[in-house]
């Protein structure tokens, strides 16, 4: 069963600083990864996904996520944090094909003036 | 633009009523589709798939009876939320995934609030 953990509930930074959110997955299979972000009261928007193309992805907004299979992570970063970036982050991984997303807990974002 | 749409986005109802939640895709065509549940400041949680033509696949521990599923067509799925109870109050979200992009699109989202 695939699954998804991400190392932190809460990141708290400065505006300006550099944006680390962790998240490692299991699999048995090539995974389909995924980082969405959520804003309060509303839906889910697509960040970056990882498709088994580059390693390293870049996704909306001037956010990364490096695929490292050696380490089983996929960690979202950005170089310097807006006050807009502050939201839930949530990381997800998935099989091929129409199978669900399964998600991790999620890391609420914190950005500091 | 939104590819998924959800409706109602809030609905506050009565405590033993129904609730019906339509999640469509807007410009392209789902046989299967997802619904989720996310209680607050936690994650999603998959309730069922939903597939066009077909049953539904419910999750362990989600009442089939309770949260009714209908695939009417390529483009609309409903969850219906049963004989409502407080502890049915949540974020409920669908998302299709539309299999040339590989990418799941998420609606934005319906908030029940059962009183």
């Amino acid at each position: 069963a695939q699954s998804v953990t991400q190392l932190g509930s809460h990141v708290s930074v400065s505006e300006g600083a550099l944006v680390l959110l962790r998240c490692n997955y299991s699999s048995s299979v090539p995974p389909y990864l995924f980082w969405y972000v959520q804003y309060p009261n509303q839906g889910l928007q697509l960040l970056l996904k990882y498709t088994s193309a580059a390693t390293l992805v870049k996704g909306i907004n001037g956010f990364e996520a490096e695929f490292k299979k050696s380490e089983t992570s996929f960690h979202l970063t950005k170089p310097s944090a807006h006050m807009s970036d502050a939201a839930e982050y949530f990381c997800a991984v998935r099989d091929s094909g129409n199978t669900p997303l399964v998600f991790g807990k999620g890391t609420r974002l914190s950005v500091i003036a | 633009g939104a590819v998924v749409s959800q409706h109602p986005s809030w609905v506050i109802c009565k405590s033993g009523t129904s609730v019906k939640i339509e999640c469509r895709s807007l410009d392209f065509q789902a046989t299967t589709m997802f619904w989720y549940r996310q209680f607050p400041k936690q994650s999603l949680m998959l309730m069922a798939t939903s597939n066009e033509g077909s049953k539904a696949t419910y999750e362990q521990g989600v009442e089939k009876d309770k949260f009714l599923i209908n695939h009417a067509s390529l483009t609309l799925s409903t969850l219906t939320v049963t004989s409502a109870h407080p502890e049915d109050s949540s974020f409920y979200i669908c998302s299709a995934p539309r299999t040339s992009s590989e990418t799941q699109y998420f609606g934005p989202g319906t908030r029940l609030l059962v009183l």
